[in-house]
């Protein structure tokens, strides 16, 4: 059963508009969560965080937003650029299980348009 | 530099081999992952280990060994019961036990032919 879910295989948005990237949980331990960028070949890059205790946390062009009612959670990118082309995953653990790890998404493939 | 190393980035295996995969992490952190990623899907765990000389199976254990002999190390054994290995693994280590993020290697390419 898929904990973290990202509806949204893929987005494509014209350079220099918002990108908004959701993702949706199932699991209310979860109180950690993650967005990662990740190009074809290569590990994952952590990209921005946001702990439950937060509704919104930003850094430059990316902001992550937190709806814990909702157990939703998005990645604004504002400007979009091309070089944010790249797959997005969510992720989330829960600190309190003990177990450690994260748990994923499937990824959304964002394409930002020149 | 800090880092995750993984390697080698690119192996081939005939069927009914046993591979190893290497993971070393400088980064001095306690926890280390193994994950496997396949076409057009998310990152499922294979093994994790909290610290030397432990680790626990994550969702899809079946037909790998790992080990923690060292703080730094963490190798993937794909046995020959693994029975669609030809996969993209990812090794990633954190720094303590909760909420701190965890960071990725390149990633090894495993092609079974």
């Amino acid at each position: 059963d898929q904990q973290v879910k990202q509806n949204s295989p893929s987005l494509s948005v014209q350079e220099g508009r918002i990108s908004i990237l959701n993702c949706d949980y199932t699991n209310s331990m979860f109180d950690y969560f993650l967005w990662y960028k990740k190009y074809p070949a290569e590990g994952p890059t952590f990209l921005i965080s946001i702990s439950s205790i937060k509704d919104k946390n930003e850094d430059g062009r990316f902001t992550v937003f937190l709806n814990k009612s909702a157990k939703h959670l998005s990645l604004h990118i504002v400007p979009s650029q091309p070089g944010d082309s790249a797959v997005y995953f969510c992720a989330a653990s829960a600190s309190q299980t003990g177990a450690n790890n994260l748990f994923f998404g499937t990824g959304t493939r964002l394409t930002v348009i020149p | 530099d800090g880092g995750i190393t993984q390697s080698p980035k690119y192996l081939f295996r005939k069927e009914g081999q046993n591979v190893t995969l290497s993971c070393e992490q400088n980064l001095n952190h306690d926890a280390m992952y193994w994950y496997r990623q396949d076409p057009g899907q998310g990152l499922r765990l294979i093994y994790y280990s909290q610290i030397v000389n432990d680790f626990q199976k994550g969702d899809i254990a079946e037909g790998y060994s790992v080990s923690r002999e060292k703080k730094e190390s963490f190798p993937l054994t794909v046995t020959s019961a693994q029975k669609n290995p030809t996969a993209f693994y990812l090794c990633a280590s954190r720094g303590s036990l909760y909420g701190n993020t965890i960071y990725f290697g390149e990633g090894s390419w495993l092609t079974v032919v």
